[in-house]
Order: structure tokens, then sequence, then C-alpha cells
């Protein structure tokens, strides 16, 4: 099973911030990774797909970079609406496996 | 636009039985593999199971061999779930999840219902 370890597991910044959050795998997965973003009491929504491509209607304030084994969500200016927790998964190998969550939260 | 919308969630006793059904619209359903995605209260994401676009590959999560059971009709454009000797470990909200397809290799998750809560209790 792949291990994805999402770090930290929380990120206190303000408004207008650089927001960097981590997805290291415990084998490579090549770009087969993706980003999710959730809201408290909503869906997962799909921010990135192919470790690097922005789903559709996703502002480019989101980017997604790395492959093989480290990867990053990087959200450039943080939106009030941006404020949420956000998930790595690993689409490669089964069992399909998501990372722990990142909680970026205002300070 | 593409819709998942799961129904069929509940309280149920430890040893019961539950069936999830999920109904897709919005887009061509029997082109895409499906999935089940859960997550406990206050917890992460958890993959359940995947189900091929024809219905005859079907992959689960270890903890769930032998006691969920994958299954869809491509004619009525549903998906379900029957789970079987629930625990209180399974209790969830449990997603109905679409799997993107690039070309002849399966991709990501792309749009995800809103969920079906499912608590085991006595």
């Amino acid at each position: 099973e792949i291990v994805l370890t999402q770090s930290p597991a929380t990120l206190s910044l303000s408004p207008g911030e650089r927001a960097t959050l981590s997805c290291r795998a415990s084998q490579s997965v090549g770009t087969n990774l993706a980003w999710y973003q959730q809201k408290a009491g909503q869906a997962p929504r799909l921010l990135i797909g192919g470790a690097s491509n922005r789903a559709t209607g996703i502002p480019a304030r989101f980017s997604g970079g790395g492959s093989g084994t480290d990867f990053s969500l990087t959200i450039s200016s943080l939106e009030p609406e941006d404020f949420a927790v956000y998930y790595c998964h690993q689409h490669i190998n089964w069992p399909l496996t998501f990372g722990g969550g990142t909680k970026v939260e205002i300070k | 636009e593409v819709q998942l919308l799961e129904s069929g969630g509940g309280l149920v006793q430890p040893g019961g039985s539950l069936r999830l059904s999920c109904a897709a619209s919005g887009f061509t359903f029997s082109s895409h593999p499906m999935n089940w995605v859960r997550q406990a209260p206050g917890k992460g994401l958890e993959w359940v199971s995947t189900i091929g676009e024809s219905g005859s590959d079907t992959y689960y999560a270890d903890s769930m061999k032998g006691r969920f059971t994958i299954s869809r009709d491509n004619s009525k454009n549903t998906l379900s779930l029957q789970m079987n000797s629930l625990r209180a470990e399974d209790t969830a909200v449990y997603y109905c999840v679409r799997r993107l397809v690039l070309g002849s290799r399966w991709g990501t998750f792309d749009y995800w219902g809103q969920g079906a809560p499912v608590t085991v209790s006595s």
C-alpha cells in the first residue's frame, strides 16, 4: 500500500499570504496524484489532477507540482474561501489511498 | 451538469445490512468507472471500492472485501453498494464518486456526490 504523508497537519495563515502544502508518497506514483479541497459539511472538490493540472473552474492561484514521491500544492494568495482541509490522493496503485489532510486555518 | 445523488443511508445495528444507491445524471454513465469513498466522523477520506465501466471489474479495500459488494446498472444510470456484516467502524459518510477516463487509462476522481450518512450502532 502506498502511504501518503501530508505536512504540515495544520497551517495557520492570514488572507493574502502564500500557502505551501506538501505530500510525500512512500513509493513513486509518477504524476498520478491529485489534490482535493474539502470545506466543512461539503463533499471534496477536485483542484489538481496529474500532479499539476488545474481542474475546470479552479482559480489560477492554485498550483500543483512534483512527481515521483514529492508533491506540493501552492495557493499563491489566500482568499477567505480557501480556508479548508486539503487532501492528496494517488490513483495509480491499488488500494487507492489518500493523505491524512492539511487544514489551512485563519491565523 | 454532472450530478450524483446518493440514497439509502441511515442507522443500522452491528451485524446488519444496508444498500446504498447513487443516481447519476449529466454524463454518459457507462463510460466511466465509478467508486465509493467514505469519511468517518472527524476523519480523513478512505477509498472503499471501484467498479469498471461495464461492471465486470471490481476492486475493494481489504477491510471491505467479503462484506461489501459494488454493482452498477448502466441501463438505469445507477451505482450501488451492498454492505453486510456492518461494524461500528463502518460509520461514515459514503460518497459516490466518478472517475476520469484518460484514453485507455483511469484517471482521478473528478465529481463527488453530497454523501450518504451511515451509522452503525445498537
